[in-house]
């Protein structure tokens, strides 16, 4: 059975701080790894990840993949208020009928106070 | 950008109703999915769809049932709705960014 385990499942920080959310996984044929932002609704999308050892940025946000040891870590620099919500991990499975189907992990919830 | 909208953002029914949620996507994505997302459970694969009236169920199939008529649309099911599955339901369609979902339905069952 695929699984995704994050931690921690939530936090609490202070405007300014540096965050990181962890997320490994157990699956078969992995293909990739996606983390999404989640606010009031719907989940949106920030990082794809295939290839280990390559960071991938977006402004304060990175976001890395060690498919030896199965695990991504997902970094957040001088955290603001609009960074709080729920951080999603996600792994996709290729092949048969399993292709394109997407595991989550529980989440994490973040709170940025000011 | 793709758009997938699901019909309704709040519901609430009564035990034993059947429920329809609906879920549109507009990009003529062959993959759509429906999840229910519960605290500290994150998202659980109730069905999916790869193609015109095809499904395969997933992780928590019980309870539920999924129609896929058109291509554009595809429609969750509880047969007969309990109050354990009140939950937020999130319709997603395939892109190549993994997933574009849906607002979410936040449904009730009392």
């Amino acid at each position: 059975e695929d699984k995704v385990v994050q931690s921690p499942l939530s936090l609490v920080v202070h405007e300014g701080d540096t965050v990181t959310l962890n997320c490994s996984y157990e699956v078969t044929n992995f293909r990739s790894l996606l983390w999404y932002k989640q606010e009031k609704k719907a989940p949106t999308f920030l990082f794809m990840l295939t290839s280990s050892g390559i960071e991938k940025k977006s402004g304060r946000l990175s976001s890395i993949l060690d498919k030896k040891e199965l695990f991504s870590i997902l970094n957040i620099t001088a955290t603001q208020t609009g960074d709080s919500a729920i951080y999603l991990c996600a792994v996709e499975v290729a092949g048969g009928t399993s292709y394109g189907k997407l595991t989550f992990g529980q989440g994490t919830i973040l709170t940025v106070h000011p | 950008d793709v758009k997938v909208t699901q019909s309704s953002r709040y519901l609430v029914k009564r035990t034993g109703e059947k429920v329809f949620l609906e879920c549109v996507q507009d990009m003529d994505h062959e993959n759509m999915f429906w999840y229910r997302q519960d605290p500290g459970l994150g998202l659980r694969l109730i069905y999916f769809s790869y193609d015109v009236k095809m499904k395969e169920k997933g992780d928590i199939p019980e309870g539920y049932s999924v129609s896929r008529e058109k291509k554009e649309r595809f429609s969750l099911i509880l047969e007969s709705a309990s109050t354990n599955q009140t939950s937020m339901y999130l319709c997603a369609s395939e892109s190549p960014r993994g997933y574009t979902f849906g607002s979410g339905t936040r449904l009730t069952v009392v």
